[in-house]
């Protein structure tokens, strides 16, 4: 998408490790950013998401931050499982269209080695 | 309840041919959005109807045509497909894009211009 960078492209971890994906924006008015998983040959399913009045969000074993100053949130995944291994896009509110759409990062391939 | 429902689930076309893509949400959301995804580039937007009776351009529109038929529906439309359509599209739709909400997508549609 136009305003959301997301990296690595790929990332290899063991199980039990954690991840951590990082995305930034450019779009200092944007308020709210979303994280998607997509397993293979299904659809994105938000796993997460964060408004901008909050710095950090958990939920189980999976967290979002966020800093507003440096224009990047990232997820984090503890303890990491087989069943964590799928695509993860992050998302932010597309300043082209007024922010009424969102725009998504162009996804992170994690796989978990057993 | 079923959410969103795309149609057809797999398609191949022959270039030139025409086809309408169909959806359908029954969580009366005012939002829906149709998206493409390739590999490596995430999901881009090509179309968004931010409320019934009113439809605009996303990032990608170039030879897509859009019907928001009524609060439930919008479908989009390859007049004439090229083999650069070849992707897999995905139908969303959300309670409001103006306000912070989740995007529920549609199963997708495997489309192959050939």
């Amino acid at each position: 998408g136009e305003n959301v960078e997301q990296h690595p492209s790929t990332l290899s971890v063991q199980e039990g490790d954690s991840a951590v994906i990082k995305c930034t924006y450019s779009d200092s008015a944007s308020n709210y950013f979303p994280w998607y998983k997509q397993e293979l040959g299904k659809r994105p399913q938000l796993i997460i998401d964060i408004r901008s009045n909050v710095g950090e969000k958990k939920d189980q074993r999976i967290a979002v931050t966020l800093n507003k100053t440096a224009k990047h949130f990232s997820l984090h995944i503890t303890e990491t499982q087989p069943e964590d291994s799928a695509v993860y896009f992050c998302a932010g509110p597309s300043r082209d269209t007024g922010r009424r759409a969102l725009t998504f990062g162009s996804g992170t391939r994690l796989q978990v080695q057993p | 309840n079923a959410g969103v429902t795309q149609t057809p689930k797999f398609q191949v076309l022959k270039t030139g041919q025409s086809m309408t893509l169909q959806c359908a949400q029954d969580m009366n959301h005012n939002s829906m959005y149709w998206y493409r995804q390739d590999p490596g580039m995430g999901l881009r937007l090509i179309y968004y109807s931010a409320s019934e009776g009113t439809t605009d351009k996303g990032e990608v529109p170039n030879g897509y045509n859009v019907s928001r038929l009524n609060k439930r529906e919008f479908s989009l439309r390859l007049e004439s497909a090229a083999p650069s359509q070849t992707s897999v599209y995905f139908c969303a739709s959300r309670e409001d894009g103006s306000m912070n909400t989740e995007a529920f997508f549609g199963q997708g549609t495997r489309l192959t211009v050939v």
